[in-house]
Order: structure tokens, then C-alpha cells, then sequence
């Protein structure tokens, strides 16, 4: 069935001790989206790639990267992670942009900052 | 900025009964979508149900119909003849027509007793 993974499903580090976590996607869409999803709250958007090109939201801090090294993976790079970076982390796709075609989600990383 | 209310943190229903779902949002827009998503536990997000908001009548998904009140910016979820799957987080989210972000609500938790 064509998905959207994500490694590892939970994932602990220290602060500020470099973190990546994986996406990957068998659907062949346009676009991968990250979000960030805190307890009991909205997943927010971080960022996104349309094929090659990135696309930060205004609000992501610096501490947040990404890579798209080809159309099936993305990675999600927090360089220095904090207490307060403790989130759920969902990656998702769409064949393109526009509100129209649906997003397709992963599982999500359940990220621990210790 | 658009914004996305859900006003009912938690909820719960009887197996085989009916259940809606509040939700109402805020924007400027004329033209754009609007999704209920759900996100079962440790499982991934789906899309359960989407409108356009320039189509009068309701969308409706098998045992899953909304009520669209574009005049009063409200979008609510009835799930009919309610099932122990459908226990979920459940997210009603907005996208203008010419947008790829998904602004979410807080969501509700359902929860369908046996």
C-alpha cells in the first residue's frame, strides 16, 4: 500500500544534542510537509518542500532544518533541541499544493528531550 | 489570520448512536476548504471528510456528514450510528483556495463506549 513512514516512531535525546528524523513516501507526491504537534494541541506547520524548493514558515525557529534529498525522503534536522521542542512530530504529503488535494499523514515521531 | 475553534475538548458516545462535532472558524476569504480530520490513537491522521465552501450542499461520507453554515462560519461533524474505530482525536481544519496551509483546530476527543 502506498504510505508515508516515519523513523523512528519514538525518539529520545538530550538537550542540545542533534536530532533527525525520517520521512518517506511511496505515493510519488509533489510536496512533504512537517509539523510540529504538541500535547493537546494543533499540529503547526514548520515547513515545507514543493519538489526541490523549501518553504519555511515565518514562525519556525532556526533551530529547525530540513533535507529533501530526493522525492521520496525528508528529514527533519533540530539542531539543538530544548525542553520545550518535546512535541510529536508529523510528516505529510500531497500530490500538489493547492487546499484542494489532501494531505496525506505518517504515524509520526514522538520526540523526548531529556 | 484565519483561526479554527473547537469548542468541546472531549466527548463521548454510545456504540450505534449519533454523535456532531462542533467547529467554527474565522477568515475573510470567500473561497476555501474546509476538512475534518481524524487521528486515531497511535495511529496516523486521515482525512474523514472535506467542503468546499462555494458548494452549498453538504458533504457526506458514508456514516459521516456535515453541517455547513457558511454564513455563520460553522462546520460541524455528525458521525451516525457511532463504532469502537471511530474512537479518535478528531481535527477540523481550514485552507483558503489559493493555500497550501492547513490551519487546525485544538481538536476533540471522542471516545465511543461499548
Amino acid at each position: 500500500d502506498a504510505m508515508v513512514i516515519q523513523n523512528p516512531r519514538y525518539q529520545v535525546t538530550q538537550f542540545g544534542k542533534p536530532v533527525t528524523l525520517s520521512c518517506s513516501q511511496t505515493l510519488n507526491h509533489n510536496v512533504m510537509y512537517w509539523y510540529q504537534q504538541k500535547s493537546s494541541q494543533a499540529p503547526k506547520l514548520l515547513f515545507h518542500y514543493y519538489d526541490k524548493d523549501f518553504n519555511n514558515e515565518a514562525d519556525t525557529p532556526d533551530n529547525f532544518q530540513s533535507r529533501r534529498p530526493n522525492t521520496s525522503f525528508c528529514f527533519l534536522d533540530i539542531r539543538s533541541p530544548g525542553l520545550g521542542d518535546a512535541a510529536m512530530y508529523l510528516c505529510a504529503t500531497s500530490r500538489e499544493r493547492e487546499a484542494f488535494h489532501e494531505q496525506f499523514f505518517g504515524p509520526g515521531t514522538r520526540l523526548t528531550v531529556l | 489570520a484565519q483561526t479554527v475553534t473547537q469548542s468541546q475538548p472531549e466527548m463521548s458516545v454510545q456504540e450505534a448512536e449519533t454523535v456532531t462535532l462542533s467547529c467554527t472558524y474565522d477568515t475573510s476569504e470567500n473561497n476555501y476548504y474546509l476538512f475534518w480530520y481524524k487521528q486515531p490513537p497511535s495511529r496516523q491522521m486521515i482525512l474523514v471528510i472535506r467542503q468546499e465552501a462555494y458548494k452549498q450542499q453538504n458533504a457526506t461520507e458514508n456514516r459521516f456528514s456535515v453541517n455547513f453554515q457558511k454564513a455563520a462560519k460553522s462546520f460541524s461533524l455528525k458521525i451516525s450510528d457511532s463504532q469502537l474505530g471511530d474512537t479518535a482525536m478528531y481535527f477540523c481544519a481550514f485552507a483558503g483556495a489559493g493555500s497550501y496551509q492547513l490551519t487546525f483546530g485544538k481538536g476533540t476527543k471522542l471516545s465511543v463506549i461499548p
